[in-house]
């Protein structure tokens, strides 16, 4: 299948600054990314859809302001954690399709973010 | 808007034995897909089974296998011959047909943690 790498795979930062998880698809066009959120031994929650050159739409509750969420290319899609505080801290995976239907979403390995 | 519902927050089996997890959701739309993924220790999500669900007959893939019941909203997921390398948290997913942005689009079930004993 495709591969789709996310980094860093962990992360710790300071309450108060911004932490910045990559997402690329590595041998295939990624015409839509997802990102999801995941608490401990919880379900996957979806925060946004990313459109490459368009901007991201957000699902109901989640802060646009606080999750940035860029898609610049066709390979990459980028989720910035602005001020980040404690409740912040999860597990943060990305997904990736080429949008046809049927086409399989294909996630990356995840990123833990820890804000202390 | 579509819901997944597992019921089954923890399931264990012997090693060897079948093992059967449960996944019924709700959805207004007559064309669309449902997964099962798999969520091992290293949290990487890892597709197991696919059901389109215009297609009648049940997925299989090796081991796994669905029930799908498309008049009761049920997909119920089947494990044979369960190994140690089973034990993971197992997602079940569904994914609309509406076109454009809802490919890849996936709404995930609670989850269930499956151990497989020795």
């Amino acid at each position: 299948g495709a591969v789709v790498s996310q980094h860093p795979s962990w992360v710790i930062c300071k309450s108060g600054t911004s932490v910045k998880i990559e997402c690329r698809s590595l041998d295939f066009q990624a015409t839509t990314m997802f990102w999801y959120r995941q608490f401990p031994k919880q379900s996957l929650m979806l925060m946004a859809t990313s459109n490459e050159g368009s901007k991201a739409t957000y699902e109901q509750g989640v802060e646009k302001d606080k999750f940035l969420i860029n898609h610049a290319s066709l390979t990459l899609s980028t989720l910035t954690v602005t001020s980040a505080h404690p409740e912040d801290s999860s597990f943060y995976i990305c997904s990736a399709t080429a949008g046809a239907e049927s086409t399989e979403a294909f996630f990356g390995q995840g990123t833990r973010l820890t804000v202390v | 808007a579509q819901t997944v519902t597992q019921s089954q927050p923890e399931m264990s089996v012997q090693e060897a034995e079948t093992v059967t997890l449960s996944c019924t959701y709700d959805t207004s739309e007559n064309n669309y897909y449902l997964f099962w993924y798999k969520q091992p220790p290293s949290r990487q999500m890892i597709l197991v089974i696919r059901q389109e669900a215009y297609k009648q007959q049940n997925a299989t893939e090796n081991r796994f296998s669905v029930n799908f019941q498309k008049a009761a909203k049920s997909f119920s997921l089947k494990i044979s011959d369960s190994q140690l390398g089973d034990t993971a948290m197992y997602f079940c997913a569904f994914e609309g047909n509406a076109g454009g942005t809802s490919y890849g689009k996936l709404t995930f079930g609670q989850g269930t943690i499956l151990t497989v004993h020795p």
